[in-house]
């Protein structure tokens, strides 16, 4: 149980252009839901944190703007990187997550964005 | 500042040994650890929870959780080369469902 599934799982795009991510939980229902950006041999950093049918609430310093997020149902978020730049290649993983497990949080597997 | 801080090694051990790897946290407000196993280009796998003191066993790994001296640790027995990855200790509060990430520990199994 617990399966979390994301779309695409690499995605190499041109300059400007905007990226959807799909991040479903299989199994579950999830409450809540996770974002996380992991730049090469660094920890995984926070982006948003959303929940079903209400805005996602964003870390400090994340544009709200660029990267929009939309939690539609208990078991779809998707994250769109709008205008994208190379710098914002990187590794994004979703999380799922729900409230009575403890807030145990079951990762998706990734997508790998490259913007060149 | 809420921060959880590990080694970031990397810990290489023997086949067979018993690696350890350590946390600690800043927040004494947290209630629930976990530790997270991630493999170089994938995305974190979780391997343990522990919301008491002591300790909790499950197969190889135990996860040992002391509050007041505020650490958390790993250990991993008959550690095989296929547990070399690197080990996220994760925390977080009753309050906020967000985890608070360690940079991870790095471990090596030397066949």
């Amino acid at each position: 149980g617990a399966v979390v599934s994301q779309h695409p799982s690499r995605v190499i795009c041109k300059s400007g252009t905007s990226v959807k991510i799909e991040c479903r939980s299989l199994d579950f229902q999830a409450t809540t839901m996770f974002w996380y950006r992991q730049f090469p041999k660094k920890s995984l950093m926070l982006m948003a944190t959303s929940n079903e049918g209400s805005k996602a609430t964003y870390e400090q310093g994340v544009e709200k703007d660029k990267f929009l997020i939309n939690h539609a149902s208990l078991t779809l978020s998707t994250l769109t990187v709008t205008s994208a730049h190379p710098e914002d290649s990187s590794f994004y993983i979703c999380s799922a997550s729900w409230t009575t497990i403890n807030n145990e949080q079951f990762f998706g597997p990734g997508t790998r964005l490259t913007v060149l | 500042q809420k921060e959880v801080e590990q080694n970031s090694g990397p810990l290489s051990v023997p086949e067979g040994a018993i690696a350890s790897l350590n946390c600690t946290y800043s927040d004494r407000g947290s209630q629930s650890f976990f530790w997270y196993r991630q493999y170089s280009g994938k995305s974190p796998e979780l391997i343990m929870s522990i919301y008491s003191n002591g300790d909790k066993e499950d197969g190889r790994f135990t996860a040992q959780l002391n509050k007041a001296s505020q650490y958390v640790s790993l250990l991993i027995r008959d550690s095989q080369p296929s547990d070399s990855a690197t080990y996220l200790c994760a925390v977080n509060q009753d309050s906020s469902y967000k985890l608070i990430f360690g940079s991870g520990t790095r471990l090596l199994v030397r066949p």
